[in-house]
Formats: structure tokens, C-alpha cells, sequence
């Protein structure tokens, strides 16, 4: 079955700085790459997603890139707050199947 | 539009018991899916219900069950507790057994103890 692998579990970047979250995932299948936002006592909200036909995808400070090759996918961060400071999860999934998450990456925006 | 919503919050429960928890699916889904989410971990999946019926489910034992109601929502029940059942437990619903575009509800913590 799929397996992702999140890296790095921790990290820290001072306010105003870019944040970079990488993802690889096991299976070739795979072709839904969602990245969720997790603060502390609340569900994973979806920040964005990406499927397997589109290299990259934006939406204002944040953008997601797909290497289908490499198995790989990546979140970035711009001009970082305060208030992006979470948890982050990746997640894979070959067709309708349920999610395989990555174990998460807290992000610290130190003002 | 109402999101889902999980209850209750916190709850502790001893090992051997049993718990029920439930979940709202939001406004215009019909499928809930239940993820069990360890301290410091993703979400694993657990199963999904769709039509009032189990619709997929993960690498949990059958003391795991479940329930989908005529108004979607749902339960989560779980038997003969164990330690290492202390978790978050997500809800998260979607349209038509649908494993994207879900939108997850705030968890219920459990700890048995």
C-alpha cells in the first residue's frame, strides 16, 4: 500500500521568511496530493491539493509542486505570519482510496 | 452552511469498556469517514460509511464498528478499550464515498486509562 514520509517534523522561520514542506510518497498510483493545516484542539483544514495531471499549483501565499517522477510533492509558504504557525500534513491517495498521511510538520513563525 | 461537528470533546474512559462517539457530517454530504489520529501522528483511517453502510475500512480490528444514519450522521463505537486506543478520533465528511473534499470536524480525545 501507499506510505508517505514528511520531512522535516520540526520547523522554525522567522516572519516574513519562506517555509518548505517536502512529501515523497511509495506508490506510482497515487494522484491526489492534498496538504492540510492543523492548529492546536481543531480538525486538519485543507489548505490546498493538487492532482496527479498539474505540475504546481497556487493560491496566494501558498503554493504546492508535484514531481510525478521523483515521487515527490512540496509545500511552500511566502512572506510567513504568526498565524501559519501549525501543524502541516501531506496526504497521498491512488484514486478514490481513503487519505495515507504523512506524520506532520509543525511550523513555528517566530515574530 | 454547518460543519461537521464531533461529540463529545474529551472523554476517559478504562480499559475493558466500551465508547461511542459521534459525528454531524456538514450540510449537503452524505459519507463520513472516521480517522483515529495518535499523539503526534497523521491520521490513520479507519473506515468509511456511505448509504448507511460500511464503505471501506482500514487496518483496525473488528472491535471497531460503526453506524450511518438516515440524516448521515454517525457513530464510532469501540469495544474492550485499550491503552493504546488513546487518541484523537476525526470525522470528516464528503459527498458520494468520496476520499477528497473532505472537511474534518474538531476530534474527539479519548484516553483510556
Amino acid at each position: 500500500g501507499e506510505n508517505v514520509e514528511q520531512h522535516p517534523s520540526t520547523l522554525s522561520v522567522q516572519e516574513g521568511d519562506s517555509a518548505v514542506i517536502k512529501c515523497t510518497y511509495s506508490d506510482s498510483a497515487s494522484n491526489y496530493f492534498p496538504w492540510y493545516k492543523q492548529e492546536l484542539g481543531k480538525g486538519p483544514q485543507l489548505i490546498i491539493d493538487i492532482r496527479s495531471n498539474v505540475g504546481e499549483k497556487k493560491d496566494q501565499r501558498i503554493a504546492v509542486t508535484l514531481n510525478k517522477t521523483a515521487k515527490h510533492f512540496s509545500l511552500h509558504i511566502t512572506e510567513t505570519q504568526p498565524e501559519d504557525s501549525a501543524v502541516y500534513f501531506c496526504a497521498a491517495t491512488p484514486g478514490n482510496t481513503p487519505l495515507v498521511f504523512g506524520k506532520g510538520t509543525r511550523l513555528s513563525v517566530i515574530a | 452552511e454547518t460543519g461537521v461537528t464531533q461529540s463529545p470533546t474529551h472523554l476517559i474512559k478504562t480499559r475493558g469498556q466500551q465508547v461511542t462517539l459521534r459525528c454531524s457530517s456538514q450540510s449537503g454530504h452524505n459519507t463520513v469517514s472516521w480517522y483515529q489520529q495518535a499523539l503526534g501522528q497523521g491520521p490513520q483511517f479507519i473506515f468509511q460509511y456511505y448509504r448507511e453502510e460500511e464503505n471501506g475500512r482500514g487496518n483496525f480490528p473488528p472491535r471497531f464498528s460503526g453506524l450511518q444514519f438516515p440524516n448521515y450522521s454517525s457513530e464510532l463505537n469501540v469495544n474492550a478499550l485499550e491503552l493504546d486506543d488513546s487518541a484523537l478520533y476525526l470525522c470528516a465528511s464528503s459527498f458520494s464515498g468520496a476520499h477528497y473534499g473532505y472537511t474534518f470536524g474538531s476530534g474527539t480525545r479519548l484516553t483510556v486509562v
